[in-house]
């Protein structure tokens, strides 16, 4: 199946940075989508990508899908304490009721 | 906004029983999928659901596994004979054609 290498594992970074992280995958995807999890709770959809080379942003958060269609970046800017958490990126293969394939996530965390 | 509500939150079985996980997907959602994330671990899909048949499965899905859409609201995930590997968070997702899918926060499945 399709394997997705998410990058860093884990940052440590002081409150007000900005973060970058991101996905590559040997494998083309359709869609790339970015999600949030919190402890204890399910992943929350931060940014949908639906074509190559679109960028796509959400408050202080900005997503791009690759050219290539194998890999996604996130940048977050001027990190906030609630920014901690784990991100996913997921992708998609083209089609209906299509299985999301998640990347190992990087754990952020925020210092004051 | 609409949710993806998963009950029981946390579910506790003796192994080799048989446990029934429940979720209501979004309302006018078409697509359900289930995932299991098994601790510190990234997000692993089992299986994906629409027209009331199986669209795809994932290894994980063998034959101990099922799914069901009781009525127009429920979508069940059953384990026949619980194996202590199946301890792991159980997630829940709905989308309608072309749209990301939406998690519920999950059932933490604990098998003694």
């Amino acid at each position: 199946g399709q394997q997705l290498n998410q990058s860093p594992q884990s940052m440590f970074i002081q409150e007000g940075e900005d973060v970058s992280m991101n996905c590559t995958s040997s494998s083309i995807f359709n869609t790339w989508l970015w999600y949030k999890q919190d402890p204890g709770e399910g992943p929350v959809l931060l940014i949908a990508l639906y074509k190559a080379g679109e960028l796509t942003s959400n408050g202080r958060l900005t997503a791009q899908f690759g050219i290539t269609r194998k890999d996604s970046f996130l940048n977050i800017s001027a990190s906030i304490p609630s920014d901690v958490g784990i991100y996913f990126c997921a992708g998609q293969l083209e089609g209906s009721a299509r299985q999301l394939t998640f990347g190992s996530g990087t754990q952020l965390t925020v210092l004051p | 906004e609409p949710e993806v509500t998963q009950t029981p939150s946390h579910q506790v079985t003796q192994m080799g029983q048989e446990v029934i996980l429940r979720c209501v997907p979004i309302s006018n959602h078409l697509y359900f999928y289930w995932y299991r994330q098994i601790l510190g671990q990234k997000v692993e899909f089992l299986v994906s659901f629409y027209n009331n048949e199986i669209s795809e499965k994932s290894e994980i899905f063998d034959d101990q596994f099922s799914v069901e859409r009781p009525d127009g609201s429920n979508f069940t995930l059953k384990i026949r004979s619980t194996k202590l590997e199946d301890s792991a968070m159980y997630f829940c997702a709905s989308n309608r054609l072309g749209q990301p899918q939406h998690f519920g926060d999950g059932t933490r499945l604990s098998i003694l």
